[in-house]
């Protein structure tokens, strides 16, 4: 079992510009969910994602987006970034409302 | 507001001691799990131990122990015989469900660093 994986690990990218990251869920898994941890804090809550379709969403504003796929893997994108974009941004999946399992997460920088 | 407080930055303990991180948190739900999470320098997100809030028992997994006092909102995880693998970044946070999704709220963390 390959467990939760993430892609890139690392990114570098220009303000202004828009990244897509990856993240293929555990499993048996059907609910994704992702996080932004930012140098010295904690995971805050960006969106969640089930039956390909936005459940819920933290407080990050509209240049934040997602996507879910058939296979449960997502997509996170970000247009338009910003210096303050620069984070850890982390998946996590989880069976409906079990016990999420977490990526290594990508390390993006904006410079 | 829905927060975790975790007040320790960093905590230190020498090896095979044990070592206690606090952690209160504000939610105005009464259904919601509390968790611990390790984090270390691999970045991924470990899950150390879970209580329901509506179980009085405080959960308890090998060498990690918590105290959960629900009426002060407080979580606090014990860690004995500490080891130098223990040492990591630790989140304090609790999932509440909102009717159509659960989402974590974590704190702000603490390092742990085990000296020999």
């Amino acid at each position: 079992d390959a467990g939760v994986t993430q892609s890139p690990t690392h990114l570098i990218k220009t303000r202004g510009q828009q990244v897509t990251l990856r993240c293929s869920p555990k499993s048996g898994h059907d609910t994704v969910s992702w996080y932004q941890q930012a140098l010295g804090q904690g995971p805050q809550f960006i969106f969640q994602y089930y039956e390909e379709e936005e459940r819920q969403r933290g407080n990050f504003p509209d240049r934040f987006s997602g996507h879910q796929f058939p296979n449960y893997s997502s997509e996170l994108n970000v247009n338009a970034l910003l210096l303050g974009d620069s984070a850890l941004y982390l998946c996590a999946s989880s069976f409906g409302y079990g016990e999420a399992f977490f990526g290594q997460g990508t390390r993006l920088t904006v410079v | 507001a829905q927060t975790v407080t975790q007040s320790q930055p960093e905590m230190s303990v020498q090896e095979a001691e044990t070592v206690t991180l606090s952690c209160t948190y504000d939610t105005s739900e009464s259904d919601y799990y509390l968790f611990w999470y390790k984090q270390p320098p691999s970045r991924q997100m470990i899950l150390v131990i879970r209580q329901e809030a509506y179980k009085q028992q405080n959960a308890t997994e090998n060498r990690f122990s918590v105290n959960f006092q629900k009426a002060a909102k407080s979580f606090s995880l014990k860690i004995s015989d500490s080891q130098l693998g223990d040492a990591a970044m630790y989140f304090c946070a609790y999932r509440i469900y909102t009717g159509t999704a659960s989402k974590l709220t974590f704190g702000t963390g603490t390092r742990l660093q085990v000296t020999l």
